[in-house]
Formats: C-alpha cells, sequence, structure tokens
C-alpha cells in the first residue's frame, strides 16, 4: 500500500522532554509537510519541505526543530521550548511542482504533554 | 496566498444537496481553489481542486464565479458520512505551502 505513516498513534511526555514525531511516505512525493491542530481549532503550518535537504518555516515553527535527510522521511521534534505542544500533529506530502497537486495527509499523532 | 472565508457550520438533510460556500476575494490569476474534507480525528481528505472552470468528480462538484472571487462546493446527495469539516484554501502555482483556515463544520441529519 502506499500512503503515508505516522507513528505512533498516541503519545505522551513529560514536560521539558523533547520529543520526535515519526512521518514516513513511499509515494516518491517532493513535498512534505508538518501541521498543528489544537481542538475545534484548523491546521497550522509548522514546517515544510520542498527537497531533500531543504526546508521553510511555516507560521508557528517556534519550539519545533526538522530534517529532511531522505525523501521519504520527514521527522518533527517537538522541542522543550515549545510552549504548549499538547495537540494533534499531522504529516502531509505532495508531488512537487505546479499547484495542480494535491496534498495527501497521514492519521496524525496525538501529542500529550504531562 | 489568498485567504477564505467560510461560514463556521452549517447542517443538511440527509439525500440533499450540501452547498458550501467559500469567499475569495483577493484570488489572484494564478490561484487554485482546493478542497478538503477533515472527519472527526483523522487527516484530512481531498476532494477537488479548480482553477477557473467548474469541475466535477465522484466526490462533489466545485462552482467558480466567474470572476473567480467566490466558489461553492456542491455535495449532490449528503449521507450521515459526509459529516466533517470541510476546508477551502486558494493556493498559487508556485507556492508549495498549503494553508488551512478554520472550515465549515458540515452536519447531515436524518
Amino acid at each position: 500500500d502506499g500512503g503515508i505513516t505516522q507513528s505512533p498513534k498516541y503519545l505522551f511526555r513529560k514536560e521539558g522532554q523533547n520529543v520526535t514525531l515519526s512521518c514516513e511516505q513511499n509515494l516518491n512525493h517532493d513535498a512534505m509537510y508538518w501541521y498543528r491542530q489544537d481542538p475545534g481549532q484548523g491546521l497550522r503550518l509548522i514546517y515544510y519541505s520542498q527537497i531533500v535537504n531543504d526546508f521553510q518555516k511555516g507560521d508557528i515553527a517556534e519550539g519545533y526543530s526538522v530534517s529532511r535527510e531522505k525523501k521519504e522521511s520527514f521527522p518533527l521534534t517537538v522541542t522543550s521550548a515549545q510552549k504548549n505542544p499538547t495537540a494533534f500533529y499531522l504529516c502531509a506530502s505532495r508531488p512537487g511542482g505546479g499547484a495542480g497537486n494535491e496534498q495527501f495527509f497521514g492519521p496524525g499523532t496525538r501529542l500529550t504533554v504531562l | 496566498d489568498a485567504k477564505t472565508t467560510q461560514p463556521p457550520s452549517m447542517d443538511c438533510a440527509e439525500g440533499r444537496a450540501a452547498n458550501l460556500p467559500c469567499n475569495h476575494s483577493t484570488i489572484s490569476g494564478n490561484e487554485y481553489v482546493y478542497w478538503y474534507r477533515q472527519i472527526h480525528s483523522q487527516g484530512p481528505q481531498y476532494i477537488i481542486h479548480g482553477l477557473k472552470n467548474n469541475e466535477t468528480n465522484e466526490m462533489a462538484s466545485l462552482i467558480i464565479t466567474e470572476d473567480r472571487k467566490s466558489s461553492t462546493l456542491i455535495l449532490p446527495h449528503a449521507t450521515l458520512r459526509d459529516t466533517a469539516v470541510y476546508y477551502c484554501i486558494v493556493r498559487g502555482y508556485n507556492n508549495n505551502d498549503m494553508r488551512f483556515g478554520a472550515g465549515t463544520r458540515l452536519t447531515v441529519k436524518p
């Protein structure tokens, strides 16, 4: 099956700990994205990457970091600097080039910081 | 990217057409209109997109006004499983980011 995998579905961490969320895709897509969603709210863009070894900040990048060492992987690290990390995190990917390509989403990881 | 405005919520009777509006009055010539939906606690699902012409696929129809300042997503025969938050997004041809607003919460009622 082709698609986007995010693991785990639920993640719990203690306050002050860094945590890395996994996102893997086997769709051969160039672009990958990370969004955060709070209860009852829309999605907010954290980071995105158009090609390997390159990424750009979205609207709420503070307290987060990413890497794009491989085309199929785009892990997100939630650092201790993120003031309110408890949220639903969604990863997405899209074929590169042009605005006519749709974006595909993973199932999401729900992070709870205790 | 142009911003979009959607009503926060709408209801629709099961079996009837659901018409979801979106205003994007600052849209520019090379920006596409996308629609996604999100069922509770899942990742958003792509529905349809268009540039100028009306579009139809197996899920929905997209009607874009001639001046392109607004659009309507039509679900022709809504079912209970269509209950979700629907997002209208405008994105430029050369832009690789995709920004979501608050969307419209559609509730399909029996």
